[in-house]
């Protein structure tokens, strides 16, 4: 089993859609989990940041964190052109809680004009 | 957040050379972390680099071909050895930064021949 899972997609919305990424993660001692999108050619960028049980609004962009389920999402509200990339789920502060950051194998999101 | 100067942004290099790839923070961190990025692949810990200590690798990734130094808190160093055409990838280092996150340095493009 995959440390950080996710669909890798792709997934394709029209614009001004929701767009729906999630990811699940297998240590339960997990403690912080990030949302990274990264452009082709391009190294990843942060754009979410969740380390506590809910939701997370920052903009358009809405972080879920269900650690019972080991589960966490990103939703992108009005989605526009601009927001096709590739979206990275990543997760640290595990069992080993070496501070090194585990990432899933990503999602690609295409939103059509 | 901090910025990271990674060098080179990218390389051609033959068989059997190496190439070494710099990253430079501009502010004082205790873990710097190197990664790989195959294409159309997510990113893959090499190994977690503490200054004054040796590194630490990650399972199929060893000292010998991916040797690190960390002469101080503000620099590190990834060789990549022997290179064959496998290790033509993206090679990424990355500081962790309190509540922003890890951040990454630009990547730099390696393509054996």
């Amino acid at each position: 089993q995959k440390e950080v899972e996710q669909n890798s997609g792709p997934l394709s919305v029209p614009e001004g859609a929701i767009a729906s990424l999630n990811c699940t993660y297998s240590d339960r001692g997990s403690q912080s989990f990030f949302w990274y999108r990264q452009y082709s050619g391009k190294s990843p960028e942060l754009i979410m940041s969740i380390y506590s049980n809910g939701d997370k609004e920052d903009g358009r962009f809405t972080a879920q964190l269900n650690k019972a389920s080991q589960y966490v999402s990103l939703l992108i509200r009005d989605s526009q052109p601009s927001d096709s990339a590739t979206y990275l789920c990543a997760v640290t502060g595990g069992s080993s809680n070496t501070g090194k950051l585990i990432f899933g194998q990503g999602t690609t999101l295409q939103v059509k004009p | 957040s901090a910025v990271i100067s990674q060098k080179p942004s990218r390389d051609i290099c033959q068989r059997g050379t190496s190439l070494t790839i710099q990253c430079q923070v501009d502010s004082q961190v205790t873990m710097m972390f190197w990664y790989r990025q195959q294409p159309g692949q997510s990113l893959t810990l090499i190994a977690t680099a503490n200054q004054g200590s040796e590194a630490t690798y990650e399972s199929g990734f060893v000292i010998d071909k991916f040797p690190i130094s960390r002469p101080n808190l503000t620099f590190s160093t990834l060789t990549v050895s022997n290179l064959s055409p496998e290790d033509s990838s993206i090679y990424l280092c990355s500081v962790q930064q309190g509540l922003y996150g890890y951040t990454f340095g630009s990547g730099t493009r390696l393509t054996v021949v």
